[in-house]
Parts: C-alpha cells; sequence; structure tokens
C-alpha cells in the first residue's frame, strides 16, 4: 500500500538558515507528490506538486523540491527561512486510487 | 463560490448526539473529499466522491459515519452518536477531475465532543 513519511514531526531553524523538511513516500510506481502548508486555523494550502515532468519543482514563497526516485523522496527547502513559514506542511502522494495519501506532518518553528 | 465552503466552523456536541457538517465545494468540481484531521494524527482520509460514481468510503472508521453528495456539489458528512475520541478537525476539499491531486481545501470544522 502507498505510504508516506515525513522524517520528524518538528523542526526549528533560525530566520535565514536553511529550511530542509524531509519526505519519503513507498510506491513501486511514482506517484505524483505534493506538499502542502497549514497554517493555525486554516485549511491546507498547495505549495507545489510533482507530476513527472522535472524533477526539481518550484512553488510558491521560495520553496521547491526534489524528486529523487533512487531514494524515493522528496524532501522540501528554502534557502532563507522567514518568520511568516512557521506553520505545518504535509507531504503527500497521489495515485492510481485517486485520493491523496499524507504524512503526519512537520511542524516547522523559526526562531529570530 | 471562490473556495470550499465548509460550515459550522467549530461544533460542541455532547458524547450520544449527531452531528451534520457541510461542504460546498468549489463550482465545477467534481470529486470531494473529506479528511479528518486529529492532534498528532495527520491527515487521515475518510470517503471521496467522484462525479456519479459510488463513493469511496474505504476510510470511514465505523457504521457511525456516512456522507451524502446531493446533486453533485453539496456535501454532508453525518456523525451517529458522537464519541470524545471523534473530537477532531474535519477538512473537505475538491478538485477538478484533471487535477490530480492539486485539491482546494476548506478551513475545515472544529469538531469537540463533550
Amino acid at each position: 500500500a502507498q505510504s508516506v513519511t515525513q522524517l520528524g514531526s518538528h523542526v526549528s531553524v533560525s530566520e535565514g538558515a536553511l529550511v530542509l523538511l524531509r519526505c519519503n513516500y513507498s510506491s513501486s510506481v511514482p506517484p505524483y507528490l505534493f506538499w502542502y502548508v497549514q497554517y493555525p486555523n486554516q485549511g491546507l494550502q498547495l505549495l507545489l506538486k510533482y507530476t513527472s515532468a522535472a524533477t526539481l519543482v518550484k512553488g510558491i514563497n521560495g520553496f521547491e523540491a526534489e524528486f529523487k526516485k533512487s531514494e524515493t523522496s522528496f524532501h522540501l527547502t528554502k534557502p532563507s527561512a522567514h518568520m511568516s513559514d512557521a506553520a505545518e506542511y504535509f507531504c503527500a502522494a497521489y495515485n492510481q486510487g485517486g485520493k491523496l495519501i499524507f504524512g503526519q506532518g512537520t511542524e516547522l518553528s523559526v526562531k529570530p | 463560490g471562490a473556495g470550499v465552503s465548509q460550515s459550522p466552523s467549530n461544533k460542541v456536541t455532547e458524547k450520544g448526539k449527531d452531528v451534520e457538517l457541510r461542504c460546498d465545494p468549489i463550482s465545477g468540481h467534481t470529486a470531494l473529499y473529506w479528511y479528518r484531521q486529529s492532534l498528532g494524527q495527520g491527515l487521515e482520509f475518510l470517503i471521496y466522491f467522484q462525479g456519479n460514481s459510488a463513493p469511496d468510503k474505504s476510510g470511514l472508521p465505523s457504521d457511525r459515519f456516512s456522507a451524502e453528495r446531493t446533486g453533485g456539489s453539496v456535501s454532508t458528512l453525518t456523525i451517529q452518536r458522537t464519541q470524545q475520541e471523534d473530537s477532531a478537525v474535519y477538512l473537505c476539499a475538491s478538485s477538478a477531475d484533471r487535477e490530480r491531486g492539486g485539491y482546494t481545501f476548506g478551513s475545515g470544522t472544529r469538531l469537540t465532543v463533550v
């Protein structure tokens, strides 16, 4: 069965530092992959998605993610964290089942 | 509408009561999904509607949970005889048929069972 694993339920970085949120998926067939962000008391907002075109995907707010088939990974990065990036981030995979399977989420804290 | 609308935004109910949660998807979106978000549990898939096809109910946790989608638009998630473990945020999302996972989510209904 398809599964998505996010390493680290909580990541803390300093403002201006690199953000790296890890995501691995399990599937014999590379799925479509997504990162969503959830700000407090809000729904999820799509950050970026991989759909088998370019392996490096750029999203909103300066985030990007690289699909690495050999590592079954889709890690999310941002070169320089901003206070406004503090939120919960979800990695998700879509396959032929017709629905998204989400990871457990990673809460990002940004220290001044 | 411009986005996915969910109501109510907050609901407090007594254990044993029935509740109905409403989702109004983006006009023209054929797919509609319900997820449950519990503290520390991530997002749990509940049910998926796609056009006129039979819904995928594989994520419903018990027979106390049911959902319907009338006229291919508005959906209602019903929880009967609520239990404290049902307390969570219930999120609805919709997508156009070909977006393959590019869902638009509503802001959710926070359900508290006391």
